[in-house]
């Protein structure tokens, strides 16, 4: 995705929390996303932040904005094997009408 | 509830041919975009639908064309396919022109 940065490649244990990192340009933004895709599937959306929030939680996922640095994390609590997919990172950029712009996707590989 | 729908799945083309990919929204929503998702990378976007008219584009050439209909379904044609063309398209829909996208499963289509 052009300046959505994600790293590619996260492995945990079952049990164990995950942390999904992802940097982003436009300090415009106003909505963030996390979106999971399994395979053969299309993109599941997670959740969103709107960006004057530093924090949401909902059940097992809890995001955080530093929208000094355009740093967004999702945290997975208590994270399961079915949790293994990959984890797009996204932002709502105004460009004269808002565009929703995707990292890369990190792959998180649970172990059990 | 209907979520986007895509047709069809899976499509073999040769290169040089053009193809046409449809999209159905999920209901209540009247504003569709489209992406191509490459092997191993994000989803790009194409371009995007409102009231029947083209109202964002990404970085595609004039090959990349498309089309919304009174009931907000959608279109993406795409002329004189290159083997490059070769990805996952997305169709994903949103309720107004600032909120999450609901994506399809997509279709998978193959250039030889």
């Amino acid at each position: 995705g052009e300046d959505v940065e994600q790293s590619l490649f996260l492995s945990v244990r079952e049990g164990d929390s995950s942390v999904i990192n992802c940097t982003y340009t436009d300090s415009s933004s106003t909505y963030l996303y996390w979106y999971k895709q399994e395979p053969g599937a299309g993109l599941q959306l997670l959740t969103y932040i709107f960006s004057n929030m530093d924090m949401k939680q909902d059940q097992r996922l809890t995001v955080l904005l530093n929208k000094k640095d355009k740093h967004l994390s999702l945290r997975i609590a208590d994270t399961q094997t079915g949790d293994s997919a990959i984890y797009f990172c996204a932002e709502s950029r105004n460009t004269g009408g808002f565009k929703t712009i995707f990292g890369a996707g990190t792959r998180l590989f649970v172990k059990a | 509830d209907a979520g986007v729908t895509q047709s069809p799945t899976h499509l073999i083309k040769t290169r040089g041919q053009q193809v046409t990919l449809r999209c159905s929204p999920k209901s209540g929503h009247d504003t569709v975009s489209w992406y191509q998702q490459a092997l191993g990378q994000g989803p790009q976007f194409i371009f995007q639908y409102y009231e029947e008219e083209e109202r964002q584009r990404g970085n595609f050439p004039d090959r990349f064309s498309g089309h919304q209909f009174p009931n907000y379904s959608s279109e993406l044609n795409v002329n004189a396919l290159l083997l490059g063309d070769s990805a996952l398209y997305l169709c994903a829909s949103s309720g107004y022109y600032n909120s999450p996208l609901h994506f399809g499963n997509g279709t998978r289509l193959t250039v030889t």
